[in-house]
């Protein structure tokens, strides 16, 4: 059972990136996948959430109206996009799959980087 | 928009116990909030600890418990280690449009 987290991206203010979370070795349809994010030297803040089976999604509000999660069942993949980047947006981007309560598996994490 | 607050930093001496909390801004945490805590030490990815108020997975170490106190969820580290040092984050379920919304992070030095 895994997630595995698509690589580094570096990204000028204004754009948007599209972070891939694919899962591997359980039924993608019977999770939801968390995103939860990491700026330099600050604590974990937490994004939204994905209903793997139906693309329901919730999202913090932070980041309402500015961040997209969608799914591809085809390929048991998570994608967050997140759009009119800012410096602020430099982080760790991580993908988790929670079911009922129970988060257990975590993404490796992935880099994103604003910077003119 | 709800609040999740959680101590910034405790210190505890190897082989004591310590008690983080996490407390709601909307009123008493209960077990439908689904009390999630993780652990995360620096430059690692977060490991989750307890989940559903005080289930473990398999890899949570025995000293490591969940349970709710005084209307809070509460994480007990018991009979500290060294390699417990790390920032506690707890992530509670609310449903609704933002459903999770998860606490500042405590940082347990262990000194």
């Amino acid at each position: 059972v895994q997630l595995v987290q698509s690589g580094a991206e570096v990204k000028k203010p204004g754009a948007a990136v599209k972070v891939s979370c694919k899962a591997s070795g359980y039924t993608f349809t019977n999770y939801h996948v968390h995103w939860v994010r990491q700026a330099p030297g600050q604590g974990l803040e937490w994004m939204g959430i994905i209903n793997c089976n139906g693309g329901n999604v919730g999202y913090g509000q932070n980041f309402q109206g500015r961040v997209t999660m969608t799914r591809d069942t085809s390929t048991s993949t998570v994608y967050m996009e997140l759009s009119s980047l800012r410096s602020e947006d430099t982080a760790i981007y991580y993908c988790a799959r929670e079911n009922l309560g129970c988060v257990d598996v975590w993404g490796q994490g992935t880099t994103v980087t604003v910077s003119s | 928009q709800t609040v999740v607050t959680q101590e910034p930093s405790l210190t505890v001496s190897p082989g004591g116990t310590v008690t983080l909390t996490c407390a709601s801004s909307t009123g008493a945490v209960t077990s439908g909030c689904w009390p999630i805590w993780f652990q995360q030490k620096p430059g690692q990815a977060p490991r989750s600890l307890i989940y559903r108020t005080s289930d473990k997975h398999s890899w949570t170490p025995a000293r490591f418990s969940g349970s709710l106190l005084g209307g809070k969820a509460a994480l007990t580290l018991s009979a500290v280690q060294p390699e417990d040092e790390a920032e506690y984050y707890c992530l509670l379920y609310y449903g609704g449009v933002q459903p999770w919304v998860l606490g500042g992070g405590t940082k347990v030095t262990v000194l």
